[in-house]
């Protein structure tokens, strides 16, 4: 079975600063990951996945992840915050299997201040 | 490629009556989900079809929801007898056979007063 927690359930940093979002998942199988943003009463947007190959994935944004397979992890991060990035982020993980549903954590808040 | 379309974008319903959601896939896709996202929660999985077939369903889909894809082209997702903790946004997303690709639509909102 698979599953996703996300560390913190509010993250607040300071415009330009570095932006760190942390997802651990549990998988017995090799797992595909995701990050997805959700702007108010709106859908999710794909940040970016990993599949297969580099672990360093790059998204949209100027956000990026790395995928650690020995820490179970997939954080999300950014170099210098925007105030256009506060929103809510979800971290997803799928098995290595094409069309199974995603798992998705309980979501990180984002905080931008000026 | 116009998206995932879900129709309507909020439904407020009295309690008890019954409400159905429809869901407009990409349409390549053959795969669809439907998702119900709580206040502060992440999406929870309800129901998965690939063609028309419903292949998977979550033990959170009780006895009082039902949903269909009679063609394998556009869903629906009806609840009957609506409570108040069937409030909720209720998210469908499709995908292909590539594995990795899921897109999402906006949601529809259901509040139950």
């Amino acid at each position: 079975a698979q599953s996703v927690t996300q560390l913190g359930s509010h993250v607040s940093v300071s415009e330009g600063a570095l932006v760190l979002l942390r997802c651990n998942y549990s998988s017995s199988v090799p797992p595909y990951l995701f990050w997805y943003v959700q702007y108010p009463n709106q859908g999710l947007q794909l940040l970016l996945k990993y599949t297969t190959g580099a672990t360093l994935v790059k998204g949209i944004n100027g956000f990026e992840a790395e995928f650690k397979k020995s820490e179970t992890s997939f954080h999300l991060t950014k170099p210098s915050a925007h105030m256009s990035d506060a929103a809510e982020y979800f971290c997803a993980v799928s098995p290595y299997q094409a069309g199974t549903a995603l798992i998705f954590g309980k979501g990180t808040t984002l905080s931008v201040s000026s | 490629d116009t998206g995932v379309s879900q129709d309507p974008r909020h439904k407020i319903t009295k309690r008890g009556q019954n409400v159905t959601f429809r869901c407009d896939p990409i349409s390549e896709h053959n795969r669809l989900y439907w998702y119900r996202q709580t206040l502060g929660q992440g999406p929870e999985f309800l129901t998965y079809f690939q063609n028309e077939a419903q292949l998977e369903k979550s033990r959170l889909l009780s006895d009082r929801f039902s949903a269909e894809r009679p063609k394998g082209s556009f869903s629906t997702l009806e609840i009957q007898r609506t409570e108040q903790g069937d409030s909720a946004m209720y998210l469908c997303a499709s995908s292909s056979s590539s594995p990795g690709y899921y897109t999402f639509g906006s949601g529809t909102r259901l509040t139950v007063v």
